[in-house]
Parts: structure tokens; C-alpha cells; sequence
């Protein structure tokens, strides 16, 4: 079973437009990693983000971690045509550092 | 210039066949990976590797098989390939096994006839 989850399945914002995906997980954690893959290419990790810190940001990217509920997000400011593509958040698992994905959230930003 | 090297891109592979998947990494990394994306299941961890050691396999299948004959080389060899087979393999790199920095390649795609 997974372990992590992200929702909503799908968003679709017009440019300019901020969006937030978020995340939730089922185990303990020492890190908490956001991916975006575009279509045709291999996930590429945006914000990674660990059990003691509550946010981090990335230029347009900012990132939430709530251990207590084991939640997390991302937003997007001002998002572009080009961030079109699938989220995922991941986590550890077992104090293994290989990243476990969710199914992810696919974001369409239209011009 | 890339810095994970899959190859191919692309692969048709008869059922029982046997197909080998080539990942090279020229990130100086030590750790290295082997995902599995289909349209049935998300990114699925296969394999690590972190210095030319497995750490860790959560593949059910010996019919999957890492091969890391260079420290920047994990190649994973697939048998008695099936219909099911079928999905993208990624292959990722780290630092080494306690980086969650984690680089994915561009994937080989593997249809299975």
C-alpha cells in the first residue's frame, strides 16, 4: 500500500493563478520530498523538506510539513504554463531513504 | 549534457523473452536506484544499491535482477518477461544511501508483446 497520498487527483488553474496540492502519510518520517514530473521525463524533485522544519521554499514554490497530522503541501504562486505537470509527494519508509511515492496530482496550468 | 543515462528509451520485448535495461550515472553518486511506473500502479520502488551493495529489494519477482558491474553502472536484467512487465523503469542516483536527494534519468519504456 502506498505511503502517501496526494489530493485533490487533478487541478487545472489558468495562468497567474496560485494552486495548492496536498499531501498526507502514513508513517513516521525523517524527510518529506516533492517531485514534479512532465510528461515524457522522470520525476524531478522540487522542495525536500525534513521532520524538524514546518516550511520551505523554492523561488515560486512553498512547502508545508505538519508531522501531528502527518500532512503536507505545496503551493505554487503564480504558476506558468510550464508547471503543467504530475506532483507527487514522497516519503521515506523504515529509515530506508529511497523515496515512496504517492500517485500523484496532475496540474494543468492554461494560458 | 545528461547526467543519468538510460538506454534504450524505448523497448518492444516478446512474453518469456529476456530484455537488460542500462543505467549510467556521471553524478559522481554513490547510491543508485530502480523505480517502476504503469499506468495500474504510481512510481514503484524496486531496488537500491549504495556502493555496489544492495540495501534494500521490494521486488517480489527474481525474475528482476540488478546488475552493478561499475560503481556509476546499475543495469537491471528482466526474464521470462511478461504482459505485465510492461511499464517505464527509471533508474535513480544519490550521494550515497543516506541522501534524500534523490536524481531520476529519463526512463526506458518496456512494452511487452
Amino acid at each position: 500500500s502506498q505511503l502517501a497520498e496526494e489530493n485533490p487527483w487533478a487541478l487545472s488553474v489558468h495562468e497567474g493563478e496560485s494552486v495548492t496540492v496536498n499531501c498526507s502519510y502514513k508513517t513516521s518520517i525523517t524527510a518529506l520530498q516533492w517531485y514534479r514530473q512532465k510528461s515524457g521525463e522522470g520525476p524531478a524533485q522540487l522542495i525536500l523538506i525534513r521532520s524538524n522544519e514546518r516550511e520551505k521554499r523554492n523561488g515560486r514554490l512553498r512547502a508545508t510539513l505538519d508531522t501531528s497530522s502527518q500532512s503536507s503541501s505545496l503551493s505554487i504562486t503564480a504558476t506558468r504554463c510550464e508547471d503543467t505537470a504530475v506532483y507527487f509527494c514522497a516519503t521515506d519508509a523504515n529509515n530506508n531513504n529511497a523515496p515512496r511515492f504517492g500517485a500523484g496530482t496532475k496540474l494543468t496550468v492554461k494560458p | 549534457d545528461p547526467k543519468i543515462i538510460q538506454k534504450p528509451k524505448y523497448l518492444v520485448a516478446v512474453t518469456g523473452s529476456e530484455k537488460i535495461l542500462i543505467c549510467e550515472q556521471y553524478l559522481g553518486h554513490n547510491a543508485m536506484y530502480w523505480y517502476r511506473q504503469s499506468a495500474k500502479k504510481p512510481l514503484e520502488f524496486m531496488f537500491s544499491y549504495s556502493y555496489q551493495k544492495l540495501m534494500d529489494n521490494q521486488t517480489a519477482s527474481s525474475r528482476f535482477q540488478p546488475q552493478s558491474s561499475k560503481k556509476n553502472h546499475l543495469d537491471l536484467q528482466i526474464t521470462a518477461l511478461k504482459p505485465d512487465d510492461s511499464a517505464t523503469y527509471f533508474c535513480a542516483s544519490s550521494q550515497d544511501g543516506t541522501s534524500y536527494e534523490q536524481y531520476f534519468g529519463p526512463g526506458t519504456r518496456l512494452t511487452v508483446l
